[in-house]
């Protein structure tokens, strides 16, 4: 598609229970981004892929978050044992690789999959 | 200091009127600056990227001031539309996380009729 595209939209879970999160990035780029958005808060940057490089992990708030890429494209993040704090929209981007130097180039958000644990 | 600094407001503003903000951050060897705009329950969107001359798009002007370490944005003949939340993003190559992009917490503006 053209814009970045994430699934579920919603989703409402048990405490406890594992849920997976899908992002498909703009076809192309290279970085893809994770997310999380709490009601009236800002941005909270969770984990960040650059092509075949190792992960940057270092927004993970606990070790029960995970992400990974798939052939470079297709990312999942995936929450163990979901806490009612887990509770907010989680956004995912995508960018063209970046270089020092370069202007103007920024990241796109899909629309997003709220997740409600109950 | 935080790395990315905006009153988060809320401004609210009549119809009509021009309305500007202010983002600071503490980085200097920042290379790249953004607007985003976010609405409710809503993804943030690209409202235009930040360029050292300063830039106009329609009623919107962005401006870069590298001594003082802000960004602005104007918003001229402001509509009901604009209402939403801004949210100034810099971009440098720190070598720290999140690929050396930060965002600032978001200027949240009411446009009242």
């Amino acid at each position: 598609g053209a814009g970045v595209s994430q699934s579920p939209s919603n989703k409402v879970t048990e405490k406890g229970k594992d849920v997976e999160l899908r992002c498909d990035p703009i076809s192309g780029h290279t970085a893809l981004y994770w997310y999380r958005q709490s009601l009236g808060q800002g941005l909270e940057f969770l984990i960040y892929f650059q092509g075949n490089s190792a992960p940057d992990k270092s927004g993970l708030p606990s070790d029960r978050f995970s992400a990974e890429r798939t052939g470079g494209s297709v990312s999942t993040l995936t929450i163990q044992r979901t806490q009612q704090e887990d509770s907010a929209v989680y956004l995912c981007a995508s960018s063209p690789r970046w270089r020092q130097g370069m202007a103007g180039n920024t990241i796109y958000f899909g629309e997003g999959s709220w997740l409600t644990v109950v | 200091r935080k790395e990315v600094e905006q009153d988060p407001g809320p401004f609210n503003v009549p119809e009509g009127a021009t309305v500007a903000f202010n983002c600071t951050y503490s980085n200097s060897a920042s290379q790249s600056f953004f607007w985003y705009r976010q609405d409710c329950r809503k993804e943030p969107k690209l409202l235009m990227s930040v360029y050292s001359s300063g830039n106009e798009d329609g009623r919107f002007t962005a401006q870069l001031n590298r001594a003082s370490q802000y960004i602005s944005l104007l918003i001229r003949d402001s509509k009901l539309s604009d209402s939403a939340t801004y949210l100034c993003v810099v971009r440098g190559y720190s070598g720290g996380g999140a690929d050396g992009l930060t965002f600032g917490k978001g200027t949240h503006l009411i446009i009242q009729p």
